[in-house]
This record gives structure tokens, C-alpha cells and sequence, in this order.
């Protein structure tokens, strides 16, 4: 069973321009929620797809924005992006059990570096 | 106020010292807590979950001080492979689960 995936693992763009980073959760796992890390500080909370509508949103600008697919599989999409963009983007893939318990699993993550 | 707070850090310690991590949160409506580890340019992985009557898996122990709204992680025994930054994260239910992490805490265990 294929855990979190992302794609790609890196990527360089310059500033205005647009990007793409795509995920795939776990199987069995219905939520994606996205997250961007700059260096040295936590995972910051972008936002949560479930059932193809963004559930929640975290405090970022419009400039970021998302998709989730049938298949659970989602995508992130920063448009003019700019210098303060560079970070790493993680994709984390979660469901309640049927006991309740939280659980949720990251993927590997996509650097972005913005030039 | 940051809503999920964790020591400064870095730890610096010798191998088989004891080191002990702490985080604050400041919403009385969080249900639910981890520890996770992040290895340096990876991803976070769940180390632990942190209940109220304390748990331990082997040299690992979580507490968990609801009125004091205060979690701790403690490490017995470092081993030079427990260096890694290590994120106090908290789950504050509303109308759906809302997942906080801490800045993080480094440690490195020095031979």
C-alpha cells in the first residue's frame, strides 16, 4: 500500500510565475490537507479538501488555491508567486477511524524554490 | 500568542542523557495531541499520541496536563538517531478537526 505521494519532489520558478503540485493520499483516506513549511519553522496549515470542496482554509491569500478530484487525489495551485513562496509543501492525507481516533500521514513533500 | 508554543531548543546533549521537550497550547477546545519527529528534509512522522493519563513506548514517554494545557515529550537514553526536530501538534475540534503544529524543537545527540 502506497502511502502519501507527491509530485514533483522539487521544483524551481521565478517570481510571477504559476505553479502546480499535485498529491495522491492514502488508501482509504478521503482528506487532503496541505501545509507549507518555511525553513526552520513549523508546518503552517494552507487547507483541507474533503469530498471535492475546501472544508477549511488556513491564513493565506487567494493567491493559493486547490482541487480535489474523484479519486481523493488533489492538487495545489499558487499563482504570482513571489520570493516568501519558497518553502516546503507538504500533503497530508487523514480520515476518523471508526473508533475516532485521528489519524493522518504526510507525503514526502515538494521544494519549491522561488527565484 | 502563537496558539501552539514548544521550547526554543536547540538541544544539544551526549548520548544516553535525558531530555525533555515541552509544549503549550492556548485553546481550552483542543481534544487531541501528538508528537511528531521530522528528520531534516523530510517529512513528519507520528513518533506518538499523547493521552491524559500519560503514555510510554520504550524510551519515549508523552503527559499530557489539560489544565495546565501543557504537553510534554521525554526521551530516556538518546541515541545519536533520536536527532531530529520534534513537533508539538494539536487537534482543536470544531465544526471539523483543526490541526495546529508547534514551530518544533531540534535536538541533536552528540556522540
Amino acid at each position: 500500500d502506497a502511502g502519501v505521494t507527491q509530485s514533483p519532489t522539487h521544483l524551481i520558478k521565478t517570481r510571477g510565475q504559476q505553479v502546480t503540485l499535485r498529491c495522491s493520499p492514502k488508501s482509504g483516506h478521503d482528506t487532503v490537507s496541505w501545509y507549507q513549511q518555511a525553513l526552520g519553522q513549523g508546518p503552517q496549515f494552507i487547507f483541507q479538501y474533503y469530498e471535492e470542496e475546501e472544508r477549511q482554509r488556513g491564513n493565506f491569500p487567494d493567491r493559493f488555491s486547490g482541487h480535489q478530484f474523484p479519486n481523493y487525489s488533489s492538487e495545489l495551485n499558487v499563482n504570482a508567486l513571489l520570493l516568501g513562496d519558497s518553502a516546503l509543501y507538504l500533503c497530508a492525507s487523514s480520515l476518523v477511524t471508526s473508533g475516532g481516533t485521528y489519524e493522518q500521514y504526510f507525503g514526502p513533500g515538494t521544494r519549491l524554490t522561488v527565484t | 500568542r502563537k496558539e501552539v508554543e514548544q521550547d526554543p531548543g536547540p538541544f544539544n546533549v551526549p548520548e544516553g542523557a535525558t531530555v525533555a521537550f515541552n509544549c503549550t497550547y492556548s485553546n481550552s477546545a483542543s481534544q487531541s495531541f501528538f508528537w511528531y519527529r521530522q528528520d531534516c528534509r523530510k517529512e513528519p512522522k507520528l513518533l506518538m499520541s499523547v493521552y491524559s493519563s500519560g503514555n510510554e513506548d520504550g524510551r519515549f514517554t508523552a503527559q499530557l496536563n489539560r489544565a495546565s494545557q501543557y504537553i510534554s515529550l521525554l526521551i530516556r537514553d538518546s541515541k545519536l538517531s533520536d536527532s531530529a526536530t520534534y513537533l508539538c501538534v494539536v487537534i482543536v475540534k470544531t465544526s471539523y478537526d483543526k490541526v495546529i503544529f508547534g514551530p518544533g524543537t531540534s535536538l541533536s545527540v552528540i556522540p
